[in-house]
């Protein structure tokens, strides 16, 4: 059963709108999220992540929020640019120091 | 910056063939993992290695082995290539639990993509 889990496989947006992806986890002893951005033919590369202790972290454009009732978690990029787009996995840490990843939303921001 | 390397960008193999895909990081990480990625399935955690000559199952070890040997070097081994391990391979590393800032980001390598005909 998936433990991380991105329901949105893709996601269209306009070029400075705000893009939202979304994320959900099944297990509540995760203390730490990231996500990954990924571009064909390229490794993943790390965006953002946020302990479980913090609510929201904010890089630049790019802002998380945690939600741990909810057991959710979303990624908000405003305003949103045409390079922005690409795959998006949402990561939790597992027991072992292992991430687990979700299968990714794939963003495209249209000009 | 933290470079991670895989050997190949490409290879094409023929079913039964025994495949090495080689990972090295230059970073002195204690932790090297090799995942898959597939169409629909995300990042898929084949095996992962804390230590040099450690080794751990992931989710997906079935039809697979790794060696490390040195700290800085991660094989993964296909002992008899079949058509359905056709995927995009990724290694990453990053530091090990206790390191002074635990940044749990692992970085990953450019990728190999592997057909299997």
């Amino acid at each position: 059963d998936q433990q991380v889990k991105q329901n949105s496989p893709s996601l269209s947006v306009q070029e400075g709108r705000i893009s939202i992806l979304n994320c959900d986890y099944t297990n509540s002893m995760f203390d730490y999220f990231l996500w990954y951005k990924k571009y064909p033919a390229e490794g993943p590369t790390f965006l953002i992540s946020i302990s479980s202790i913090k609510d929201k972290n904010e890089d630049g454009r790019f802002t998380v929020f945690l939600n741990k009732s909810a057991k959710h978690l979303s990624l908000h990029i405003v305003p949103s640019q045409p390079g922005d787009s690409a795959v998006y996995f949402c990561a939790a840490r597992g027991s072992q120091g292992n991430l687990i990843f979700g299968k990714g939303t794939k963003l495209s921001v249209k000009p | 910056d933290v470079k991670v390397t895989q050997s190949s960008r490409y290879l094409v193999k023929r079913t039964g063939e025994k495949v090495f895909l080689e990972c090295v990081q230059d970073m002195d990480h204690e932790n090297m993992f090799w995942y898959r990625q597939d169409p629909g399935l995300g990042l898929r955690l084949i095996y992962f290695s804390y230590d040099v000559k450690m080794k751990e199952k992931g989710d997906i070890p079935e039809g697979y082995s790794v060696s490390r040997e040195k700290k800085e070097r991660f094989s993964l081994i296909l002992e008899s290539a079949s058509t359905n391990q056709t995927s995009m391979y990724l290694c990453a590393s990053s530091l090990g639990a206790g390191a002074p800032y635990w940044p749990y980001e692992q970085y990953f390598g450019p990728g190999t993509r592997l057909t299997v005909t």
